[in-house]
């Protein structure tokens, strides 16, 4: 089973509707971290938490908020989609205690906003 | 803003060939990783260096650090069609636990 899962992996949503995205992992990791990457663009980073209670705004966090519900889980959501809001976004996981930094992906999610 | 840039862009070679590719960056930095991401798919992260290490070797994967031009390169010996991916660097510059990405270099292996 994938230590980092994100759900969905694709979806296809409307302009000004509302969309979460999720996160799960099983690695007992502290910190969690939102990206989306466009292309030629690389990753960018929303969002991150160390920990449940320590909530982070990243490079480009306008548009976007998140909710850490438990260690394991990390929510993004876009509150209102709009179209340049389509990307792919990534969920992140890393523990500083064991792998200084080294952080472990999810598979995905592809977004579409029409 | 991205701190880290690759060099080239993209790069095609045949199998067997070495690869190398470039990152610079702008700021200081604790460490510097490279990760890879298969098309469409999350990242893997390949190596770490610190900013106290110069040259570092993983299996075929062969990484240098000179701070003083803020450069690292990344290179894959005798490479193979499934190294075919995306490489980025990103760096971390110690006063958070977060990474800054590069914008990757696209390698294309054909045999």
């Amino acid at each position: 089973d994938a230590d980092v899962t994100q759900t969905p992996r694709n979806r296809i949503t409307k302009t000004g509707k509302r969309i979460m995205l999720e996160c799960s992992q099983t690695k007992g990791h502290d910190r969690m971290y939102w990206y989306r990457q466009d292309p030629g663009l690389g990753l960018r980073l929303i969002y991150y938490s160390f920990d449940v209670k320590d909530i982070n705004k990243g490079e480009i966090s306008d548009g976007y908020s998140v909710s850490r519900q438990a260690q394991a889980k990390f929510s993004l959501s876009l509150e209102s989609a709009i179209p340049n809001q389509t990307a792919l976004y990534f969920c992140a996981t890393s523990d500083y205690r064991r792998d200084t930094d080294t952080q472990y992906f999810g598979p995905g999610t592809r977004l579409t906003v029409l | 803003s991205q701190q880290g840039e690759e060099d080239p862009q993209a790069l095609s070679i045949q199998e067997g060939e070495n690869a190398t590719m470039n990152c610079s960056y702008k700021t200081s930095i604790n460490n510097l990783q490279w990760y890879r991401q298969n098309s469409g798919r999350g990242l893997v992260h390949l190596i770490l260096i610190r900013s106290n290490e110069r040259e570092k070797h993983s299996g075929r994967l062969r990484v240098t650090l000179d701070t003083s031009k803020k450069s690292s390169s990344l290179l894959i010996t005798a490479s193979r069609a499934a190294d075919t991916a995306s490489y980025f660097c990103a760096t971390d510059d110690g006063t958070a636990s977060k990474l800054t990405f590069g914008t990757g270099t696209r390698l294309q292996v054909t045999l």
